[in-house]
């Protein structure tokens, strides 16, 4: 069984850059995609990014100025860093593994989270 | 605002059947695979439903999924109290600004 434990700080001083680790256990890491999810208290989910275990990426792109999302296959571990954080970042952060299915050349039709960590909030305050 | 709609809540009684819907367009649900996951309180979501209608191992058949044009739905039959949860469409968006969408989530209230 996958199992995902993020890890990070809970408090981020505004401006600030906020660094998060997602640890998998249960199986490898390699030949799968692994995307960070984020959710406001209160509020809806929110993509975040993915990576490959080969270190392709793709973000979201109205946080892609500030997300980069890095794996280290050795670690078995992905992580996210965001710069500038403000009050608007504070949320939920999850990490998961994400499927693509039903690829033809270079665009994926079906994308899904089948295993998801608990989650570790993060709070953005002086 | 979240790029896919759902209805903010929905409410039925126990062992009732409630239907949830999750709009979009072409370049999102029309053109790409559903999943919808369960929120329970103070948990991490779970995949319910992916590839429109395909349930993973362990999720009873209580649930179930369609798909038609640039809506998608999401069934539960048989409600049970345990299904009070939130819960979420998501899918990828084929445009310029592309990438995994969510709706906004749907309130669901076993009465």
């Amino acid at each position: 069984q996958v199992q995902l434990q993020e890890s990070g700080p809970g408090l981020v001083r505004p401006s600030e850059t906020l660094s998060l680790t997602c640890t998998v256990s249960g199986g490898s890491i390699s030949n799968y995609y692994w995307s960070w999810i984020r959710q406001p208290p209160g509020k809806g989910l929110e993509w975040i990014g993915y990576i490959y275990h080969r270190g392709n990426t793709n973000y979201n792109p109205s946080l892609k100025s500030r997300v980069t999302i890095s794996v280290d296959t050795s670690k078995n571990q992905f992580s996210l860093k965001v710069t500038s954080m403000t009050a608007a970042d504070t949320a939920i952060y999850y990490c998961a593994r994400h499927v693509r299915g039903y690829c033809s050349g270079t665009s994926c039709y079906s994308h899904y989270f089948d295993y998801w960590g608990q989650g570790t909030l993060v709070t953005v305050s002086s | 605002q979240s790029v896919l709609t759902q209805p903010p809540s929905v409410s039925a009684a126990p062992g009732q059947k409630v239907t949830i819907s999750c709009s979009g367009i072409s370049s999102n649900v029309g053109n790409n695979y559903v999943s919808w996951y369960q929120q329970l309180p103070g948990t991490a979501p779970k995949l319910l439903i992916y590839e429109n209608n395909k349930r993973p191992s362990g999720i009873p058949d209580r649930f179930s999924g369609s798909r038609s044009g640039t809506s998608a739905t999401l069934g539960i039959t048989g409600l049970q109290t345990g299904d009070e949860a939130d819960y979420y469409c998501g899918t990828w968006d084929s445009s310029l600004s592309a990438g995994c969408v969510f709706g906004g989530g749907t309130k669901l209230t076993v009465l």
